[in-house]
């Protein structure tokens, strides 16, 4: 237990539905992540929020869209995707700059499937 | 552009000594991390290295050069239980420091 929980596990959705991704971490940590995880790839960063504002956004498509309401929890919205967005998606926090945040805890993941 | 290399597989005995090396491309370093992620679990922090030299935690160890932008993961005496991925990533100052990019991690096969 990482102190970083994601639901759900697994998530298979059709191209036309729309669902989300949950994220909440219990370390009192300000900064969270969204990472791809896909087969024989690095981990792409998405998304980066700090003291609830997205300090990073990677060039991701806008069908992915995250929502951060508190430092504590973390969404991604999920509409209209392809084939190649199944993958898993690993959210991660770490504290502030200047007070350790190099170092990420990740959740356990959720393994999408989009068919 | 920023990239990180790293072998994609390596093979040791039980009770063995082995070493993975991370090479690194960055526009702004400002440390290299090591994460080690089981089959199916989340990635989870190893060791971080700001500055040259080797960092010691039990059975494993970091290592850092920022001249030669290279960095390595030393695993002793090996245990069936390190079979495992392991990434390294850097931390890109050029954003602030809060983008960490990662390797395409190492399969660590560890043999009886």
């Amino acid at each position: 237990e990482t102190g970083v929980t994601q639901t759900p596990r697994h998530l298979v959705m059709g191209m036309t539905n729309k669902k989300s991704l949950k994220c909440e971490q219990h370390l009192g940590h300000n900064a969270m992540y969204w990472y791809k995880q896909s087969a024989k790839k690095p981990l792409e960063l998405m998304f980066v929020y700090s003291l609830e504002e997205r300090v990073e956004n990677n060039s991701v498509p806008s069908r992915f869209s995250p929502e951060c309401p508190n430092s504590s929890h973390l969404f991604l919205h999920l509409h209209t995707l392809q084939p190649e967005d199944s993958a898993l998606y690993l959210c991660a926090s770490s504290q502030g700059k200047g007070q350790g945040y190099e170092k990420l805890f990740f959740g356990s993941g959720t393994q999408l499937s989009v068919l | 552009g920023q990239s990180l290399e790293q072998p994609s597989e390596v093979t040791a005995v039980e009770g063995a000594i082995v070493q993975i090396n991370c090479t690194y491309q960055t526009s702004g370093f400002y440390g290299l991390s090591w994460y080690q992620q089981h089959d199916g679990g989340a990635p989870t922090f190893l060791s971080y290295n700001a500055l040259d030299g080797l960092e010691e935690t039990g059975r494993f160890s970091s290592f850092l050069s920022r001249s030669d932008s290279y960095g390595y993961l030393l695993l002793q005496e090996l245990q069936m239980k390190d079979s495992a991925s392991y990434f390294c990533a850097v931390r890109d100052e050029a954003t602030g420091g809060f983008k960490t990019i990662f390797g395409a991690g190492t399969r660590l096969f560890v043999k009886a």
